[in-house]
């Protein structure tokens, strides 16, 4: 069975701080990683991908993720936000092996950068 | 390019009414289309995915369905809507294994 924790539902952060939002995973099997953005009352964009290679992968905005196989993570983290980085922020697994893309989704990450 | 269209943006319905929401994909052929709920303050629930025409799999038992009479179209309904049917529903596509779910703008759907 596969599982995504998002243990903060919030993270409140003053503008051009770092930030790190945590993701861990459960899975029988090894898993694709992803992380998404959403902004208030649209839909789902994609940030970044893990597929295989290198453990740290950079995505759009500046925001970049680290797999972590041994502590089954994958952290999102930006070394400095914008106000515009307000939204709230989903990991996502997808296990491998099977042949139907059926992602499992965290519960969220509401990032809320202050002035 | 590839888009998805989602509509309508928003909705408010009355209880025990019926319900249709329509999403289509253009610029690609037999995609996996995939319907979710994001209830306020909770993550998204996968309601319904579908591999291809006619071809319709459940994961949540409620008084929703889902139908996909064309490739690129895939349909949500109610014959009956409930207060807790409630939500902002979103409809996805994807291609393959290892690729990521593209996403619609969601719709915001208010029981009254």
């Amino acid at each position: 069975a596969q599982s995504v924790t998002q243990l903060d539902s919030q993270v409140p952060v003053f503008e051009e701080a770092p930030v790190e939002l945590r993701c861990n995973y459960s899975s029988s099997v090894s898993v694709y990683l992803f992380w998404y953005v959403q902004y208030p009352n649209q839909g789902l964009q994609l940030l970044l991908k893990y597929l295989s290679g290198s453990t740290l992968v950079k995505g759009i905005n500046g925001f970049e993720a680290e797999f972590n196989k041994s502590q089954t993570s994958f952290h999102l983290r930006k070394p400095s936000v914008h106000i515009s980085d307000t939204a709230e922020y989903f990991c996502a697994v997808f296990p491998r092996g099977y042949n139907f893309n059926k992602f499992y989704f965290g519960s969220g990450t509401k990032l809320n950068v202050k002035p | 390019s590839q888009t998805i269209h989602q509509w309508p943006a928003t909705l408010v319905q009355p209880v025990g009414s019926p319900l249709s929401l329509e999403c289509t994909v253009e610029g690609t052929s037999n995609p996996n289309l995939y319907w979710y709920r994001q209830a306020a303050g909770r993550g998204l629930q996968l309601l319904f995915y579908s591999i291809g025409i006619d071809q319709i799999s459940s994961e949540v038992p409620q008084n929703l369905s889902a139908s996909r009479p064309q490739d690129r179209q895939f349909i949500l309904s109610s014959k009956k809507l409930l207060l807790s049917d409630s939500g902002f529903y979103l409809c996805a596509w994807s291609t393959g294994a290892d690729q990521p779910q593209h996403f619609g703008d969601g719709t915001r759907l208010s029981i009254l």
